[in-house]
């Protein structure tokens, strides 16, 4: 059953364009979700994370968008840059009002080039 | 860097032997989680422990096991290896039990032959 879904397992930009990296979950109780950008033979590195409460959360090139009643959330990267080329990882956790354990879910990830 | 040291970085070994991977939270750190990554599978919850006890498991096998010492340094141990083993392991660490980041280590790539 997996409850994180990426359904694009690659995407190819053009650099300086806007790359947008989608996710869809399916259990209702996740409160919490993270995108996380990893590289060959290196161990995931956070980006940015948004909460239930909220349905937008930024961070410089990095916005994450989250639509509760669709169960869908969303990476845009702007403007893409070569370095950005990964792949990119989004997870869901249920217990940030809870006090539960903070397993996260992981999607199956989806591969991004950005072509100079 | 995250400042979540793994080792080893390599592991390779015959099946039917055991072996332990270790890992060193970042500063501060209580909970600790454990990660198991193979081609079919993805990232895969094992187990979190928070400050010396086991808060959570995921789909950890029998013959797996971990620990979490009380300078909150943690072991993952893995017996009877089957090829099915082969992985690449990784653990992560956040503050406290929920709501917060994980920030994971480099990972510790175990060949099972």
């Amino acid at each position: 059953d997996q409850q994180v879904k990426q359904n694009s397992p690659s995407l190819s930009v053009q650099e300086g364009r806007i790359s947008i990296l989608n996710c869809d979950y399916t259990n209702s109780m996740f409160d919490y979700f993270l995108w996380y950008k990893k590289y060959p033979a290196e161990g995931p590195t956070f980006l940015i994370s948004i909460s239930s409460i909220k349905d937008k959360n930024e961070d410089g090139r990095f916005t994450v968008f989250l639509n509760k009643s669709a169960k869908h959330l969303s990476l845009h990267i702007v403007p893409s840059q070569p370095g950005d080329s990964a792949v990119y990882f989004c997870a869901a956790s249920r217990g940030v009002y809870g006090g539960a354990t903070n397993k996260l879910i992981f999607g199956t990830g989806t591969l991004l080039a950005v072509q100079p | 860097d995250s400042g979540v040291t793994q080792t080893p970085k390599h592991l390779i070994t015959a099946t039917g032997q055991r072996v332990t991977l270790r890992c060193s939270p970042r500063s501060g750190d209580l909970s600790v989680y454990w990660y198991q990554q193979s081609l079919d599978q993805g990232l895969q919850f094992l187990i979190q422990y928070y400050n010396g006890e086991e808060r959570a498991k995921g789909n950890i096998l029998e013959r797996f096991s971990a620990q979490q010492f009380p300078d909150l340094h943690s072991e993952l141990n893995l017996s009877s290896l089957e090829l099915g083993d082969s992985a690449l392991y990784f653990c992560a660490s956040s503050p406290g039990l929920a709501g917060a980041e994980q920030y994971f280590g480099p990972g510790t790539r175990l060949t099972v032959t």
